[in-house]
């Protein structure tokens, strides 16, 4: 059964500081996501990853496949980034796999 | 930027009732999803549909639910005989391909039986 972990679950920072969240899977994936759902509970996808890293504006995400490990960073954090950041592994079968695992995702709090 | 535009944003219902909710997804996309997510609790998945068909489906997807692409915009969840466990946040998703493609989710549907 592919288990989806995120960490740390709650995560409170102060405005500027450097932001990591983690996420580890317990199976082979095609392709692992990080998503953002703001408190109105709205889901928008920031990255899709199948290897290396990517960057978009302040995030950047990473993924090792070997280690079964990825990371979401933000730098130079602000209020507006509070959310959670949930990780979602599609996972690798022979046949296809559609549907997306999803993590309980970290709720991330930024304070001015 | 294409959007999924889900309809109703809120929906209340008595238990025993059908329901319909309504997911039109971004126009080019060729694969499309239907998750839920109970109030505290993370994201499931439901169904995968494309080429008109159930590609794949999980085990929450039971009798009682059904999807449909009534006319090649729309796509519909029915749930048949609402329970109270039903309640939950429902988010349809759309793909332009199967693998190594991002998803789009909608800004979902809240389910409330009571």
């Amino acid at each position: 059964k592919n288990e989806v972990e995120q960490s740390p679950q709650n995560l409170t920072a102060q405005e500027g500081e450097f932001i990591t969240i983690n996420c580890s899977y317990s199976v082979g994936i095609s392709a692992l996501h990080w998503l953002q759902q703001h408190p109105g509970g709205g889901i928008v996808s920031l990255f899709m990853l199948s290897s290396g890293k990517k960057k978009h504006g302040r995030l950047i995400a990473t993924i090792n496949i070997q280690e079964k490990h990825s990371s979401l960073h933000i730098t130079a954090s602000h209020p507006r980034d509070s959310a959670v950041y949930i990780c979602a592994v599609r996972a690798y079968s022979g046949g296809g796999a559609d549907g997306l695992t999803f993590g309980k995702g970290t709720h991330l709090i930024i304070q001015p | 930027e294409p959007e999924v535009t889900q309809t109703p944003s809120h929906q209340v219902t008595q238990m025993g009732q059908e329901v319909i909710l309504r997911c039109v997804p971004i126009s080019n996309h060729l694969y499309f999803y239907w998750y839920r997510q109970i109030l505290g609790q993370k994201v499931e998945f439901l169904v995968s549909f494309y080429n008109n068909e159930i590609s794949e489906k999980s085990e929450i997807f039971d009798d009682q639910f059904s999807v449909e692409r009534p006319d090649g915009s729309n796509f519909t969840l029915k749930i048949r005989s609402t329970k109270l466990e039903d309640s939950a946040m429902y988010f349809c998703a759309s793909s332009s391909g199967r693998v190594g493609y991002g998803y789009t989710f909608g800004s979902g549907t809240r389910l409330t039986v009571v």
